[in-house]
């Protein structure tokens, strides 16, 4: 069974240029999740998604953050504009039962903002 | 003061040595995890524990609810259990489904 997949694995962008991640789930998982972890801490929950609603939102910045997942499968994360604070590893997970359920890890997106 | 915190924040042992990480948190949960997350940022998910005890090969995950500690041990380390292990709480209540991590512990093995 393939796992989570991300892409790109790493991405070098200079401030204020626009940014996107994708991560496919695991095949029939409904709950996404996208979290973003800085150096030497633990990953920060930005956003849940429950097959195509975001019931989780409290913690993405929305000025500059969006996220979709449109036919609730892949998703997709925009940063725009990046500003260096946002250098940082994204990881996407799912889960099948949302919370009550193991989360399964893509290998991340490791950005650095110029 | 970190709802979740871990210990120690580094760890150095030798081939075959037991070891044990700390994990306390502050708030009340249904669950706790214990992550292994290698260099190049892959997560892997060891244990998922709500009470008692869970062991897989050489690791052992322990609870205590009303103590809201855990532990996680490692018996024969070997140098490929060189990693971080991150704990993490899933909150009860409301925000049930939303995992707070602790910052991890960076053990390494040297043979």
């Amino acid at each position: 069974e393939a796992g989570v997949v991300q892409s790109p694995r790493y991405k070098i962008i200079e401030k204020k240029q626009p940014v996107a991640f994708w991560c496919n789930p695991i095949s029939g998982h409904n709950t996404l999740y996208w979290y973003r972890q800085n150096l030497g801490q633990g990953p920060e929950l930005l956003i849940r998604y429950e097959n195509e609603e975001a019931v989780d939102d409290s913690q993405l910045p929305k000025d500059r953050f969006s996220a979709e997942r449109l036919k609730g499968v892949d998703s997709t994360l925009k940063i725009q504009p990046a500003e260096l604070g946002d250098s940082a590893v994204y990881l996407c997970a799912s889960s099948s039962r949302g919370g009550a359920d193991t989360q399964y890890f893509g290998p991340g997106t490791r950005l650095t903002v110029l | 003061k970190n709802e979740v915190e871990q210990s120690p924040q580094n760890l150095t042992a030798q081939e075959g040595e037991f070891i044990t990480i700390n994990c306390s948190y502050s708030v009340g949960i249904s669950a706790l995890h214990w992550l292994q997350q290698h260099p190049g940022g892959g997560i892997v998910s060891l244990f998922m524990l709500s009470s008692g005890k869970k062991k897989h090969g050489r690791l052992i995950a322990t609870i205590n609810i009303q103590e809201k500690h855990s532990s996680l041990h490692i018996t024969a380390s070997h140098p490929r259990d060189s990693a971080v292990y991150i704990c993490a709480v899933r909150r009860g209540g409301t925000s049930g489904s939303r995992l707070t991590f602790g910052e991890g512990t960076q053990l390494t093995v040297n043979p």
